[in-house]
């Protein structure tokens, strides 16, 4: 099963704006992860928060995570082309016995 | 470094038939996770080996079976094939088992089934 669930499902932006995913989950984690996945290839780990912070930041990315909401958002600032990606949240739960569990996804485009 | 290496790359089978999916970690990495990615969706975790011993399962049926080598290497196999196993198979490594902070994948092996 799923445990997150990524919203949009789909983004479409111009090149230089900034792109904004959420991601909501249901039960106690230790940390979140942000995934990029290219044309249904490997995964790519972008940014990791723990549950005991609310930002951090890694060049053009921010996330947050609100636990109280269960929520985590991912920014990338100033999009480019190259973005274009689908972009996973994991998490990492507390009491589970997975790895890491994933959201469905959200499909970014960035238009030149 | 070499990273998370799969193979095959693609593979086409039919209904019925056995599979067998490999994956070669990173150096020095002890841990492996398969997990399954139908298109559209986001990966499921299929198994997890640590030290060549199973440390987690997800909800997948018997037909699915991995197991992991001395040189921390592993197999997926998939046996009686149905058409909905067609899928990405991802494998990922990583030094620890839990807290893991960071998973490293491969580019995924695409299976097809007929």
């Amino acid at each position: 099963s799923q445990q997150g669930e990524e919203d949009p499902q789909a983004l479409s932006i111009q090149e230089g704006e900034n792109a904004t995913m959420n991601c909501s989950y249901k039960t106690s984690i230790n940390n979140l992860q942000w995934y990029r996945q290219n044309s249904g290839r490997g995964l790519v780990h972008l940014i990791l928060i723990r549950s005991n912070e609310r930002e951090k930041h890694s060049g053009r990315l921010r996330v947050t995570l609100d636990t109280s909401k269960k929520s985590s958002s991912l920014l990338i600032t100033a999009s480019r082309a190259a973005d274009t990606a689908s972009y996973f949240c994991a998490t990492d739960e507390t009491y589970g016995n997975t790895p890491l569990v994933f959201g469905k996804g959200t499909r970014l485009s960035v238009i030149a | 470094d070499a990273g998370v290496t799969q193979s095959p790359t693609h593979l086409i089978k039919t209904r019925g038939q056995h599979v067998t999916l490999r994956c070669s970690p990173i150096s020095g990495h002890k841990s492996v996770s398969w997990y399954q990615q139908v298109l559209g969706q986001g990966p499921q975790f299929i198994f997890q080996y640590y030290e060549k011993e199973e440390r987690g399962r997800g909800n997948f049926p018997d037909r699915f079976s991995a197991r992991q080598f001395p040189n921390y290497s592993s197999e997926l196999n998939v046996n009686a094939l149905l058409l909905g196993d067609s899928a990405l198979y991802l494998c990922a490594s990583s030094l620890v088992t839990r807290e893991l902070g960071e998973q490293f994948f491969g580019p995924g092996t695409r299976l097809t089934v007929l």
